[in-house]
């Protein structure tokens, strides 16, 4: 069972246009992170959300965590090729292991 | 701070037989996690160790063990090799208290033959 559910699984789309990925569950969880992935590279922290309605931002990049900490979106303005990646979410449920969502796969042409 | 690294970064090896990994946490990281990553299934939990207890393990057959060393560094043990075991393999570091924010290293990428 797939806890945390991301959508669009794959995204491609020109330089300067507009996204946002999300990251889905039925469980709450008591914070959530957002990583990029490089080709040939591990997973690097973006950001952590921590209180239900909480909004971040990082240079282009939007996060927000629901209301009720079950869900998260990430919005990027103004896509840039250096955004390209696989963006996966990760929720905090306290003592266990942290639960991976597959991933959105973004391209950016440039 | 030195981030986490993991050697070798690439290994290939047959059927049947086992490999072990290596994983250099960042200094005064105190927990180390291991996952498999692959196309289908995506990043999938293995195991952690924090002041060299496993302190939670995943749903993984036996054949996958690790340890973890009095200055934080691990290490993770994949026997009797099948294909399926082919995958990206990473490692992460955190502080492990409160927070459980990852630290990645950059992988080792394991090719069964």
């Amino acid at each position: 069972t797939q806890l945390l559910e991301q959508s669009p699984q794959f995204l491609s789309i020109q330089e300067g246009e507009n996204l946002t990925v999300y990251c889905n569950s039925s469980s709450v969880f008591s914070s959530l992170q957002w990583y990029r992935q490089e080709p040939g590279e591990g997973p690097v922290l973006l950001v952590t959300v921590v209180t239900g309605g909480e909004v971040k931002k990082l240079k282009r990049l939007t996060f927000q965590f629901g209301d009720a900490r079950k869900d998260s979106s990430l919005h990027i303005t103004a896509a840039q090729p250096g955004d390209t990646g696989l963006y996966l979410c990760a929720g905090d449920q306290g003592n266990t292991p942290l639960v991976f969502g597959k991933g959105t796969r973004l391209s950016v042409i440039a | 701070k030195a981030g986490v690294t993991q050697t070798p970064r690439y290994l290939i090896k047959t059927r049947g037989q086992q490999v072990t990994l290596s994983c250099s946490p960042i200094s005064g990281h105190r927990s180390v996690s291991w996952y498999q990553q692959t196309p289908g299934q995506g990043l999938q939990f293995l195991f952690e160790y924090f002041s060299e207890t496993q302190r939670n393990k995943g749903n993984f057959p036996g054949r996958f063990s690790g340890r973890q060393f009095s200055n934080s560094r691990s290490e993770m043990n994949v026997s009797t090799l099948e294909l399926g075991d082919s995958a990206l393999y990473l490692c992460a570091s955190s502080s492990g208290l409160a927070s459980h924010e990852q630290y990645f290293g950059p992988g080792t990428r394991l090719t069964v033959t």
